[in-house]
């Protein structure tokens, strides 16, 4: 089935600085990247997502990339802030055994960012 | 506004006992879904249901059995409790590909 790899498992950044998160994918069928943030003690929170006919897509600080050829899509944070710290999930949507576009997620980064 | 709901948000049980977690939602979707979340394991999909008549198995389901009693309520059923299953569990909803998944707010359950 299909199967979505992410590193870094853990990310410190000061401040301002930028962060990057990157994921892997199996399914060449895959045509839906969410990624979503979640805080301590909370649900995870969609924040962007791409679809496989678009190579990136920038909301304010945060954009996604994605590389269907090489099977990888990317989160990038720039000017972070304290309150960007949190554990982010890349997804991709699986085609395997009719599962028909059900998320498989990738095993978290926890980003940490310093004052 | 429209949301997923779950209830308990918080169980303590003990071994051998039969426990139910509920979801209810008002975002009006067919798809709904049960995760598991363990520290360092991600989310991990235990059944999913496309509609009321369709129930189907996720990569954990051994332990577990689901019911879709109406198209905005599913409830997850451990038949058995066992300290491993001592875990954070989200029920979730989608419309459809190409689309998001919305998660409820989560049952910590913990197993003595």
């Amino acid at each position: 089935g299909e199967n979505v790899e992410q590193h870094p498992s853990t990310l410190s950044v000061q401040e301002g600085d930028s962060a990057v998160i990157k994921c892997t994918y199996s399914d060449s069928a895959s045509n839906y990247f969410p990624w979503y943030k979640q805080e301590l003690g909370k649900r995870p929170q969609l924040i962007i997502d791409i679809r496989s006919n678009v190579g990136e897509k920038k909301d304010q600080r945060i954009a996604v990339t994605l590389n269907k050829t090489a099977k990888h899509f990317s989160l990038h944070i720039t000017e972070t802030q304290p309150e960007d710290s949190a554990v982010y999930f890349c997804a991709a949507s699986s085609h395997y055994g009719g599962s028909q576009g059900n998320l498989i997620f990738g095993k978290g980064t926890k980003l940490s960012v310093k004052p | 506004d429209a949301d997923v709901t779950q209830t308990p948000r918080n169980r303590i049980t003990k071994t051998g006992k039969r426990i139910m977690l509920e979801c209810s939602q008002t975002k009006g979707h067919d798809r709904m879904y049960w995760y598991r979340q363990d520290p360092g394991l991600g989310l991990q999909l235990i059944y999913y249901s496309f509609d009321v008549k369709d129930i189907n198995k996720g990569e954990i389901s051994d332990g577990y059995s689901v019911s879709r009693q109406a198209q905005a309520k599913f409830s997850l059923s451990l038949e058995s409790a066992i300290p491993n299953q001592t875990a954070l569990y989200f029920c979730a909803t989608s419309p459809g590909e190409p689309y998001g998944t919305f998660f409820g707010p989560g049952t910590r359950l913990t197993v003595l």
